[in-house]
């Protein structure tokens, strides 16, 4: 499709788990965000890709919480031992150049028992 | 329903009313500002932006207005449809920064 697509887009793991979250941007859009959004709350920035390398990880809550762009186009969030505060919305955007539009997939949904 | 509406202020307009939502901004040093809308089960939709040297701007049917002096932007949608029902947000950013600071989301309502 022509839009961000993101898999899976519900995920629902047991505490202490791994998970990994998949984001295919828009072809040719350079830039990469991923953002989480809690119950009620709006979307918060976790990490911001220029080409392959992460320009700006400052929203990373903590060190489990990792994510790469090995080629420059599809990404993927890693949680390691997931906890049940993890549990949120997890929502990619991506935009043509650092400047541009952000246009957002429909998020995955991730439920930690 | 989805849960992105929860404990969020509402605002119910009648269809064909205009509606105004209001968004106060914690940066004063933004000078980039953002409007989006949320669908349920949706990610956020892009409606209109505006930059800090202007303190209006129109779109097809929205229009934004900025006042920096007391750090508040607004969004009005004119002939409100029910089309228009979603969560929004609005966000803010820093020239030249990679992150967007999103507000506490609106509700907005049309009744039929």
């Amino acid at each position: 499709g022509a839009g961000v697509s993101q898999t899976p887009s519900n995920k629902v793991t047991e505490k202490g788990k791994y998970v990994e979250l998949r984001c295919d941007p828009i072809s040719g859009h350079t830039a990469l965000y991923w953002y989480r959004q809690s119950l009620g709350q709006g979307p918060e920035f976790l990490i911001y890709f220029q080409g392959t390398g992460a320009a700006d990880d400052s929203g990373l809550p903590n060190d489990r919480f990792f994510a790469v762009r090995p080629e420059g186009s599809v990404s993927t969030l890693k949680i390691q031992r997931t906890e049940r505060g993890d549990s949120a919305v997890y929502l990619c955007a991506s935009s043509f150049g650092a400047a541009g539009e952000l246009f957002f997939g429909e998020g995955s949904r991730l439920t930690v028992l | 329903g989805e849960s992105v509406g929860l404990h969020l202020p509402t605002l119910s307009v009648q269809e064909g009313d205009n509606s105004i939502i209001n968004c106060a901004y914690s940066n004063s040093a933004s000078d980039y500002f953002i409007w989006y809308k949320q669908e349920s089960g949706k990610g956020p939709q892009f409606i209109i932006d505006i930059r800090s040297n202007m303190d209006k701007r129109q779109g097809q049917r929205v229009t934004v207005l900025l006042n920096k002096t007391v750090k508040h932007l607004s969004l009005q949608i004119a002939a409100t449809q029910p089309g228009d029902s979603a969560v929004y947000f609005c966000a803010e950013n820093l020239e030249g920064n990679s992150k967007l600071t999103f507000g506490k989301g609106i509700t907005l309502s049309v009744r039929p």
